[in-house]
């Protein structure tokens, strides 16, 4: 399968400064990348989804001016949180789309808290 | 709309029982997929097992399978000989041109 390295695995950061994550995708090229935002006991909610050399489209009610997504290779895909504040902390995973459909590989994920 | 229902929130099973998680899921697509994630307390999202829907054969992997009714869209896993590595959240994802995800289902395994 797919192998997907997300980093960091967890981070704290102050409340107004900016967190980039990173995910690169190791064996495989990722023409799109979904990036997911899951609180505690809750699901997955899709935040955006990435496109190599492209705009990334974002799910509605998720700000793009706070959460910018930069695809500029097809191994690379980074989720930025500007000004972060402490409802952002959450834990944010990302996932390759392989072949015509969404696959199954999913990075580590990152737990991000903003204090 | 695509969605995807786990209607039990929580479940218990003994250690070496049988236990069978719920998910029914709406779609319009005819070729689609079905997945089971564990995902433990690392959070890591593992996959479970998989099923092509074109495929009318259950899919099986070790202790774990599933009843996949598509006419019903319905898609309950089942484990069998639970063990204490076994608990952790369970969601069931559809999957077209993304993924949607059941709001999941806690597993406890009773010693």
């Amino acid at each position: 399968g797919a192998v997907v390295s997300q980093h960091p695995s967890w981070v704290i950061c102050k409340s107004g400064t900016s967190v980039k994550i990173e995910c690169r995708s190791l064996d495989f090229q990722a023409t799109t990348m979904f990036w997911y935002r899951q609180f505690p006991k809750q699901s997955l909610m899709l935040m955006a989804t990435s496109n190599e050399g492209s705009k990334a489209t974002y799910e509605q009610g998720v700000e793009k001016d706070k959460f910018l997504i930069n695809h500029a290779s097809l191994t690379l895909s980074t989720l930025t949180v500007t000004s972060a504040h402490p409802e952002d902390s959450s834990f944010y995973i990302c996932s390759p789309k392989v072949g015509k459909r969404a696959e199954a590989f999913f990075g580590q994920g990152t737990r991000l808290t903003v204090v | 709309a695509q969605t995807v229902t786990q209607s039990q929130p929580e479940m218990s099973v003994q250690e070496a029982e049988t236990v069978t998680l719920s998910c029914t899921y709406d779609t319009s697509e005819s070729d689609y997929y079905l997945f089971w994630y564990k995902q433990p307390p690392s959070r890591q999202m593992i996959l479970v097992i998989r099923q092509e829907a074109y495929k009318q054969q259950n899919a099986t992997e070790n202790r774990f399978s599933v009843n996949f009714q598509k006419a019903a869209k319905s898609f309950s896993l089942k484990i069998s000989d639970s063990q204490l590595g076994d608990a952790a959240m369970y969601f069931c994802a559809y999957t077209g041109n993304q993924f949607y995800f059941g709001t999941g289902t806690s597993l406890t395994v009773i010693p």
